[in-house]
């Protein structure tokens, strides 16, 4: 069955740098569109990223453009989010999510999320 | 891209039924039939509940449908059941490649 398995975060000062990987298996990755998903402690879900599933476009959020780079190797069945200049209200749980076949970006697998904590 | 506005929170007695507003603007909700709903129970992935406004993935209970009017979309949970309670989640393609979450509803079954 389709399994999302993030890993990369932890706890990181303001202003340096870390990156998320999310471990996809179970369907063949290089055909889906994905995306990073997090959700800041308290709050609720804030849309991050989207990756192509040939990885020929992408787009992230005003709140990390600049900042967070959402990436794919498909010889790997693995996403990425590096993220830098990292700041206190980046901190959340971080997941990955699957875009599924329909239209308008329906997100049918997530993964369990990965906790990113910016504090000095 | 500001998030859609839900209510925060909505109750219901078991067996019972209860709405979620998620109010968008022209150029989200209201432009785009690409309304979507998640239920999460903390401490677990999200679940996709229902796509293009109204759609149902196979393996979600017919309880659970949506609709859309204007600029506000909804989801109805009927029959209320006790592993209903969780916090739901509307979200819309929002164009120029965004996506847009809504704020959010918990909702207790009493």
């Amino acid at each position: 069955q389709v399994q999302l398995v993030e890993s990369g975060g932890g706890v990181v000062q303001p202003g340096r740098s870390l990156r998320l990987s999310c471990a996809a298996s179970g369907f063949t990755f290089g055909s889906f569109g994905m995306h990073w998903v997090r959700q800041a402690p308290g709050k609720g879900l804030e849309w991050v990223a989207v990756i192509w599933s040939d990885g020929s476009n992408k787009n992230s959020a005003d709140s990390v453009k600049d900042r967070f780079t959402i990436s794919r190797d498909n010889s790997k069945n693995t996403l990425y989010l590096q993220m830098n200049s990292l700041r206190v209200e980046d901190t959340a749980l971080y997941y990955c999510a699957r875009e599924g076949y329909n239209d308008g970006w329906p997100l049918d697998n997530w993964g369990q999320g990965t906790l990113v904590t910016v504090s000095s | 891209q500001s998030a859609l506005t839900q209510p925060p929170s909505a109750s219901g007695s078991p067996g019972q039924s209860v709405t979620i507003s998620c109010t968008g603007t022209s150029s989200d909700v209201g432009f785009y039939d690409y309304v979507s709903w998640y239920q999460h129970h903390p401490g677990k992935a999200p679940k996709l509940l229902i796509y293009e406004v109204s759609e149902r993935p196979s393996g979600v209970p017919d309880r659970f449908s949506g609709s859309k009017s204007g600029n506000t979309a909804s989801l109805t949970v009927s029959g209320l059941q006790a592993e209903d309670e969780a916090d739901y989640y509307c979200s819309s393609f929002a164009g120029s490649n965004s996506y847009v979450f809504g704020t959010g509803t918990k909702v207790t079954v009493l």
